[in-house]
């Protein structure tokens, strides 16, 4: 099955710097990359996902960078602020089959 | 669009009782659902998947006589927890994909159902 590797656990960054978060994947059927955010106690957050056939996509201040080939992805936080702090999840599913998610990664942004 | 309910969002049971988790969507079909648990500072792990008008299909290491699916129409999905005990206590969330595969694989996730066991 599939097994998906979220580096570092926890990242602590000053506002205004950028948060980087890295993936791996180990299935080559996989095609969808979704990012997550979660504050607790409530739901996943869906912030930006990212389809096999696209290498970058960006949504304002937030990327996803995809490599098919090494199978890691990784979600770039620009212009950080305090309420980016969350815990951030990656996931990684074949067409029509259930998430498998990362670890989490928990981000706090200082002032 | 899009929005996938869950009843209720918290329960504190006894130790040896039952308890009965809803998963709703509300706008669209689902032919599938996903169940997954989320124990404190760790990350969602499946449970099982629920097809519509099938039997689910259970994680390795999941009971399926403890944790009871039922996924009876195309909106609706239903977690029984059995004979819960305080190591079952966790934050149950499922997840629903639209049937007219109108946004791929995205899912959709419900607000969460945080069961405390006694």
């Amino acid at each position: 099955g599939e097994n998906v590797e979220q580096h570092p656990s926890t990242l602590s960054v000053q506002e205004g710097d950028s948060a980087v978060i890295k993936c791996t994947y180990s299935d080559s059927a996989s095609n969808y990359f979704p990012w997550y955010k979660q504050e607790l106690g409530k739901r996943p957050q869906l912030i930006i996902d990212i389809r096999s056939n696209v290498g970058e996509k960006k949504d304002q201040r937030i990327a996803v960078t995809l490599n098919k080939t090494a199978k890691h992805f990784s979600l770039h936080i620009t212009e950080t602020q305090p309420e980016d702090s969350a815990v951030y999840f990656c996931a990684a599913s074949r067409p029509g089959y259930a998430l498998n998610f990362g670890k989490g990664t928990s981000l706090l942004v200082t002032p | 669009g899009a929005v996938v309910s869950q009843h209720p969002s918290w329960v504190i049971c006894k130790s040896g009782t039952s308890v009965k988790i809803e998963c709703r969507s509300l706008d669209f079909q689902a032919t599938t659902m996903f169940w997954y648990r989320q124990f404190p500072k760790q990350s969602l792990m499946l449970m099982a998947t629920s097809n519509e008008g099938s039997k689910a299909t259970y994680e390795q290491g999941v009971e399926k006589d403890k944790f009871l699916i039922n996924h009876a129409s195309l909106t609706l999905s239903t977690l029984t927890v059995t004979s819960a005990h305080p190591e079952d206590s966790s934050f149950y969330i499922c997840s629903a994909r639209d049937a007219r595969g109108r946004a791929g694989n995205e899912q959709f996730f419900g607000p969460g159902t945080r069961l405390t066991v006694l």
